[in-house]
């Protein structure tokens, strides 16, 4: 079965500071991608990163650079300098390669930024 | 570039009554669509996947009769909540995919407010 996890349902960072957030997934398959996205309070899903698998470097998107660890299924978010904006839920999800880019989500992180 | 609209962002109907969503692709043709609902609080649910010109994939648990999705064009889907009864009040999101050189990823509209009285 394929699966993605977050196990921290709620964090909170200082303006400025990082955060990281945690994300695992279960998958048999070699080739797939991942995805961080943010879903604010006004609930538009925005694309905040994407990684392909076979890639070995990191994604990066500004402030916002994932730990990629292929053999640990680990797939971790991290944000530099935290913004009030960044307030959101953050969603990891899973895609197999050519499979229809059916996408599996995990539960979510609520993220809070304290001013 | 890859935006996606979807319209109304609110509705309020009565119980019984039909409504339908639509879902566009402004700058990209889409050759999959996706709907979802979510819950409060919640991640999201697939209901349904569409290619177009071809009938919709539902998942399991999903009513096809309930729910009928149309994706008539590359730049568009529909979701008619047919009958329409108050636990399905939700919010439902759609997607798209097929952006060239990201085909894998989706790109998702703003969403719709149901609220059925």
């Amino acid at each position: 079965a394929q699966t993605v996890t977050q196990s921290q349902p709620e964090m909170s960072v200082q303006e400025a500071e990082t955060v990281t957030l945690s994300c695992t997934y279960d998958t048999s398959e070699s080739d797939y991608y991942l995805f961080w996205y943010k879903q604010p309070p006004s609930r538009q899903m925005i694309l905040v990163i994407r990684q392909e698998a076979y890639k070995q470097q990191n994604a990066t998107e500004n402030r916002f650079s994932v730990n990629f660890q292929k053999a640990a299924k680990s797939f971790s978010l991290k944000i530099s300098d935290s913004q009030l904006g960044d307030a959101a839920m953050y969603f990891c999800a899973y895609t197999p390669r050519g499979t229809g880019n059916q996408f599996y989500f995990g539960t979510g992180t609520s993220l809070t930024v304290i001013p | 570039g890859a935006v996606v609209s979807q319209h109304p962002s609110w509705v309020i109907c009565k119980s019984g009554t039909s409504v339908k969503i639509e879902c566009r692709s402004l700058d990209f043709q889409a050759t999959t669509m996706f709907w979802y609902r979510q819950f409060p609080k919640q991640s999201l649910m697939l209901m349904a996947t569409s290619n177009e010109g071809s009938k919709a994939t539902y998942e399991q648990g999903v009513e096809k009769d309930k729910f009928l999705i149309n994706h008539a064009s590359l730049t568009l889907s529909t979701l008619t909540v047919t009958s329409a009864h108050p636990e399905d009040s939700s919010f439902y999101i759609c997607s798209a995919s097929g952006v060239a050189a990201r085909q894998e990823t989706q790109y998702f509209g703003p969403g719709t407010r149901l609220l059925v009285l």
